[in-house]
């Protein structure tokens, strides 16, 4: 059974800050990772889609890399905003649609 | 293009009700999925369908079942609800013939008295 893990649970930076969400998962078997980031009350929103068969993903401010052989990814947010505060999930998929969602890590940016 | 469209975003019922939550997915998408997700236990996978068709089933008592229509709107249902069902229902389109991703709704959040 798919497990994945999130560190650190919860993260408080200052504002300009560059920093970096981890996620492991214990069965290399996957077809992608997806991280997403998810405001109070409300529904995900897709940041990065990773294939297993690529090792990073780049959009903006956000780099997400994929290493399925140690089952570890990383996001790593450059020169944080405010606006970034929010709760950040990796999510890993085997088949179909079926994905495999960390505990989150919450993170907020200090102005 | 619209998103993933879900109807309501609020409700309460009371034990032993049922309910049924609705998912219109991003147009062309024919794949749409439901999860869970609870304080509790975070994010879980409920079920999937693709052209009509159940293809993937998470571990959910038979209470929870959910259909897809031709158009590929999907509706989820709960019978005789329980306390521990109130949750924020989370349904996800996905183009199969791309990457793969999904993109989810605001969710319907359900409030089990």
């Amino acid at each position: 059974k798919q497990e994945v893990t999130q560190i650190p649970a919860a993260l408080s930076v200052p504002e300009g800050e560059n920093l970096v969400l981890n996620c492991s998962f214990t069965d290399s078997a996957i077809y992608n990772l997806q991280w997403f980031r998810q405001d109070p009350g409300k529904g995900l929103t897709s940041l990065l889609l990773i294939q297993s068969s690529q090792r990073e993903q780049t959009s903006g401010r956000l780099n997400a890399s994929l290493d399925k052989s140690s089952g570890r990814s990383t996001l790593y947010i450059a020169a944080s905003q405010p606006g970034d505060s929010a709760t950040y999930l990796c999510a890993v998929g085997a088949s179909g649609s079926r994905l495999t969602f960390g505990e989150g890590t919450q993170l907020t940016v200090n102005p | 293009k619209a998103g993933v469209t879900q109807t309501p975003r609020y409700l309460i019922k009371t034990r032993g009700q049922q309910v049924t939550l609705s998912c219109s997915p991003i147009s062309g998408h024919r794949s749409v999925s439901w999860y869970q997700q609870t304080p509790g236990q975070g994010l879980q996978f409920l079920f999937e369908y693709f052209s009509e068709t159940q293809r993937n089933k998470g571990n959910f008592p038979g209470r929870f079942s959910g259909r897809q229509f031709s158009n590929s709107r999907s509706e989820m249902n709960v019978s005789t609800l329980e306390l521990g069902d109130s949750a924020l229902y989370l349904c996800a389109s996905s183009s199969l013939e791309s990457t793969g991703e999904l993109f989810f709704g605001e969710g319907s959040r359900l409030t089990v008295l």
